[in-house]
């Protein structure tokens, strides 16, 4: 079943935060959240397993609630190369049913 | 780059015909998955190969298949095209076959146009 994720749009300006959520209705095993810029693969950002936890890098950093069945992830002082649509990923099982979300298309004007 | 090539860049089909798209993973990878991604959605998850063998599928019908070849390379083939299968097609390339524990890399994609 695709997660639900929100906002479904976001336009910032240079040195704003933002927080795009992940959401499922089934117990997750991991989520995974990918930037795709227009016209380009999706590139990785970072996976984080039930047991609810938090990672970052840079200024990008998410977390995991495994109560809510619910991920944030969390981008701060949002710079121009920000932009683009992010996915989430979920995954029920060890292995199984990967599922991306519809995605949440972030733009980040000077 | 992630070092996950595809091919061909475009490809421009009618429907009824059928189509073989091509991925190359990153060195040292041993599983692909592949991906259709209409305008404005996200990717769906067609199947992945695991050492040649298809090691898990989503919702698409039969006459989507593929293999994966002894070098972890892959082919991802449609028969009998329909309009709807005008899509971009991605393949990730990561090293383990549980995704929950690996990254994936994706390649640049195929901009398929069935006509």
């Amino acid at each position: 079943q695709q997660p639900v994720q929100s906002p479904q749009a976001v336009i910032l300006r240079e040195g704003e935060d933002a927080v795009i959520n992940c959401s499922s209705s089934k117990a997750l095993y991991s989520v995974h959240w990918y930037r795709q810029k227009h016209g380009e693969a999706p590139v990785f950002l970072m996976i984080l397993l039930k047991g609810g936890e938090q990672k970052g890098h840079d200024k990008i950093s998410a977390s995991f609630n495994e109560k809510k069945q619910q991920s944030s992830l969390y981008l701060t002082a949002s710079q121009l190369s920000y932009s683009g649509t992010y996915f989430c990923g979920t995954e029920i099982e060890y292995g199984q049913n990967f599922v991306f979300g519809p995605g949440t298309r972030l733009s980040v004007l000077p | 780059e992630t070092g996950v090539t595809q091919s061909p860049t475009h490809l421009i089909k009618t429907r009824g015909q059928q189509v073989t798209l091509r991925c190359s993973s990153q060195s040292g990878h041993n599983t692909v998955s592949w991906y259709q991604q209409a305008l404005g959605q996200g990717p769906q998850f067609i199947f992945q190969y695991y050492r040649e063998e298809e090691n898990g599928r989503g919702n698409f019908p039969p006459r989507f298949s593929g293999l994966q070849f002894p070098n972890y390379s892959s082919e991802l083939n449609v028969n009998a095209l329909e309009l709807d299968d005008s899509a971009l097609y991605l393949c990730a390339s990561s090293g383990l076959a549980q995704m929950g524990k690996d990254t994936q890399y994706f390649g640049p994609g195929t901009r398929l146009t069935v006509l």
